[in-house]
């Protein structure tokens, strides 16, 4: 079975700055998707950005990037430039490509708070 | 940002009482996939729902059951509630069938069993 650890319960960081969350994950199997979720008070969870385990490439939505390791088996979330909004709980997901039920795993989560 | 809905936004029942949540999924999506978020943890699968039928199941007792209507809006149902059912659910919807489908979720039911 596939598992997720988020291994910072909380971070916080000063308005401007950068932030990383860590993220890691244990799967026996080579295609598969990762995700970083934010969820704010509203309780609404939004997705920040995608990565597909075939591509190599980074995957990076404007001031949102991430750090994908395969091998390693690490997905961390690179946060550029806080900003008071990006306060919330992050979660990283994994999500198999296998057919049958598509459902996602998630870690524990991280609380970020953005210090002004 | 999402279509998908859900209704009540909070509820409060006691033990041993039953209770149904409802989800509307974004216009288009075929699949509903139901998540227990307890207190200070990530959502838990409980269920996917896709074409009316059940598709897959997580660690969930048989007294938390579901349905899919036609119009692929869904339902969650919990029977005997136990304390340990206080929680998030979340719904989110997909479309099975496209390779880059991503779930939409709800803004959640937040449940509190006395």
């Amino acid at each position: 079975a596939q598992t997720v650890t988020q291994s910072q319960p909380e971070m916080s960081v000063q308005e401007a700055e950068t932030v990383t969350l860590s993220c890691t994950y244990d799967t026996s199997e080579s295609d598969y998707y990762l995700f970083w979720y934010k969820q704010p008070p509203s309780r609404q969870m939004i997705l920040v950005i995608r990565q597909e385990a075939y591509k190599q490439q980074n995957a990076t939505e404007n001031r949102f990037s991430v750090n994908f390791q395969k091998a390693a088996k690490s997905f961390s979330l690179k946060i550029s430039d806080s900003q008071l909004g990006d306060a919330a709980m992050y979660f990283c997901a994994y999500r198999s490509r296998i057919q049958g039920a598509q459902k996602l795993v998630f870690g524990q989560g991280t609380r970020l708070t953005i210090n002004p | 940002e999402t279509g998908v809905t859900q209704s009540p936004t909070h509820l409060i029942k006691t033990r041993g009482q039953q209770v149904t949540l409802r989800c509307s999924s974004q216009s288009g999506h075929n699949t509903v996939s139901w998540y227990q978020q307890a207190l200070g943890q990530g959502p838990q699968f409980i269920f996917q729902y896709y074409r009316e039928e059940e598709n897959g199941r997580g660690n969930f007792p048989p007294r938390f059951s579901g349905l899919q209507f036609p119009n692929y809006s869904s339902e969650l149902n919990v029977n005997a509630l136990e304390l340990d059912d206080s929680a998030l659910y979340l719904c989110a919807s997909s479309l099975t069938g496209q390779p880059t489908t991503r779930e939409f979720f709800g803004p959640g039911t937040r449940l509190t069993v006395l």
